[in-house]
């Protein structure tokens, strides 16, 4: 069954620092997503790696896809405090017998952005 | 507004009592996942849905939970009984077919089982 794993769980960071947050994940997967959750708020969408070597960037964030070693990366530049929310990588796995993706979401790393 | 919908944001009920969700997809996206938050806790998959096919179901879905699509368009996520253990937010997703799934969320249902 395919688990996902973020670290750290939490993270605190003074403005203007770099920091990198790591999504492991045990099974094979070519489809990788990034997630912000404020507070109380829903899930918003940041970026969509579906294939090795991916590398998308918006602003101060960057995510990196490794299929190989079945690890993403969510880079932080210069972070600012509007960067505080809590970041979800989730990986989809195939079922073979439904046809379908399911996706299995990482517990979540909460980053306080402090100035 | 044209992202996914959820009705209600609020729910507030007593145990053993049935309640209802409501959700309201992308207008053109074909596919719907339901998910269950709890506080600290990513999304847990539930349900998923492609037009009106409900296509798989979690083992975390007890046969107290039933979900419907019934026209391809909205659905309904229904809990009978409640306990307190259902107390959770509760996500609606829709996607387009197409090569990256990509899944946008609702503003969430937040069951309270008092």
């Amino acid at each position: 069954e395919l688990k996902v794993e973020q670290n750290p769980l939490f993270l605190s960071m003074q403005e203007g620092k770099n920091y990198t947050i790591y999504c492991n994940y045990s099974t094979t997967s070519d489809r990788l997503y990034w997630y912000r959750q404020d507070p109380g708020k829903s899930l918003e969408s940041l970026f969509v790696l579906l294939s090795n070597g991916a590398v998308k960037q918006e602003g101060r964030l960057m995510a990196s896809l490794d299929t190989k070693a079945r690890l993403s990366t969510l880079h932080i530049t210069a972070a600012v405090h509007d960067l505080s929310a809590t970041y979800f990588c989730a990986v989809a796995q195939y079922d073979s017998t439904s046809g379908t993706y399911k996706y299995i979401f990482g517990t979540g790393t909460r980053l306080k952005v402090l100035a | 507004d044209t992202g996914v919908s959820q009705d209600p944001r609020h729910k507030i009920t007593k145990r053993g009592q049935n309640v209802t969700f409501r959700c309201d997809p992308i207008s053109e996206h074909n596919r719907l996942y339901w998910y269950r938050q709890t506080l600290g806790q990513g999304p847990e998959f539930l349900t998923y849905f492609q037009n009106e096919a409900q296509l798989e179901k979690s083992r975390l879905l007890s046969d107290r939970f039933s979900a419907e699509r019934p026209k391809g368009s909205f659905s309904t996520l229904e809990i009978q009984r409640t306990e307190q253990g259902d107390s959770a937010m509760y996500l609606c997703a829709s996607s387009l077919n197409g090569y990256s799934y990509e899944q946008y969320f609702g503003p969430g249902t937040r069951l309270t089982v008092t």
